[in-house]
C-alpha cells in the first residue's frame, strides 16, 4: 500500500494564479482531510470529507475549494492564490480510528 | 471549542534520559487521542493511538497514557536517543456525534520540539 500520497510536492505560484492539489489514498478510508501548517499556528483544518461526494468546511476554508468525486481522491483547489496561502499543505485519511498523513505539499505564493 | 495544549514547547536532553511530554485538552468528550512525530520538512507519522476507553498504549520505548476525566495525556520516552529528535504532536478526535458536524475531526496541539544530544 502506498498509503496517502500528495501531488505536487512543491509549487511556486504568482498571486492570482490557480492550482489544484491532489491527494490519493489506497486504504479505502471514508474520511479525508486537508490541513495547512504554518509556523506558530500549528495544523489547521481547511476542509474535510466524510465520504464520496460529500465535503464540509473546517476552521480555515476561505480561499479554498474541494471536491471528492472518487472515494480515493480528495482535491484542494486555489482559484486565485494569495501570499497568505503560502504554507505546507497536508492531506490525511482515516477510518474511525487513527489518521494517516501524506508527505505534504509546500506552496509558495509570490 | 476543543483546545489542546502541549507542554513544554521545547525540550533538550542528553542521550539516555527518560522523558515525559504532556498534552492537555479542554473537552473530555473525545473519541480517541493520537500522538504523532514530525521530522523537519516531513509529514506526520502516527506513533500511538489511545481510544477513549483505554488508559494507555505502548510501542517499543514509547508509552502513552490517557486520563480523559482530567483532560490529560502523557507520552513517555524511555532511554532517549538522538534519532528521537523531532517535533511531537498530540491530537484529539472529537467524539462521534451522529448528525453533528464534528465527525472525526482532529484538534492538534502546537507540538513539543525535542532535541536529544549525544
Amino acid at each position: 500500500n502506498a498509503g496517502v500520497t500528495q501531488t505536487p510536492k512543491f509549487r511556486v505560484l504568482k498571486t492570482g494564479q490557480s492550482m489544484t492539489l491532489l491527494c490519493a489514498q489506497d486504504m479505502n478510508h471514508e474520511y479525508m482531510y486537508w490541513y495547512r501548517q504554518d509556523p506558530g499556528m500549528g495544523l489547521r483544518l481547511i476542509h474535510y470529507s466524510v465520504g464520496e461526494g460529500t465535503t464540509a468546511k473546517g476552521e480555515v476554508p476561505d480561499g479554498y475549494n474541494v471536491s471528492r468525486l472518487k472515494k480515493q481522491n480528495f482535491l484542494l483547489g486555489l482559484e486565485s492564490a494569495a501570499p497568505s496561502q503560502t504554507s505546507v499543505y497536508f492531506c490525511a485519511s482515516s477510518y474511525p480510528s487513527g489518521q494517516y498523513f501524506g508527505p505534504g505539499t509546500r506552496l509558495l505564493v509570490l | 471549542k476543543q483546545e489542546v495544549t502541549q507542554i513544554p514547547a521545547a525540550l533538550s536532553v542528553p542521550e539516555g534520559e527518560n522523558l515525559v511530554l504532556n498534552c492537555s485538552f479542554t473537552d473530555s468528550a473525545i473519541y480517541n487521542l493520537q500522538w504523532f512525530r514530525q521530522d523537519p520538512g516531513k509529514g506526520l507519522t502516527s506513533l500511538l493511538l489511545i481510544q477513549s476507553s483505554q488508559r494507555e498504549q505502548t510501542s517499543g520505548r514509547l508509552n502513552a497514557s490517557l486520563d480523559k476525566s482530567s483532560g490529560r495525556s502523557t507520552l513517555y520516552i524511555a532511554a532517549s536517543q538522538p534519532g528521537d529528535s523531532a517535533t511531537y504532536l498530540c491530537a484529539v478526535r472529537h467524539a462521534l456525534n451522529a448528525g453533528g458536524t464534528s465527525y472525526g475531526k482532529l484538534t492538534f496541539g502546537q507540538g513539543t520540539i525535542l532535541t536529544v544530544h549525544p
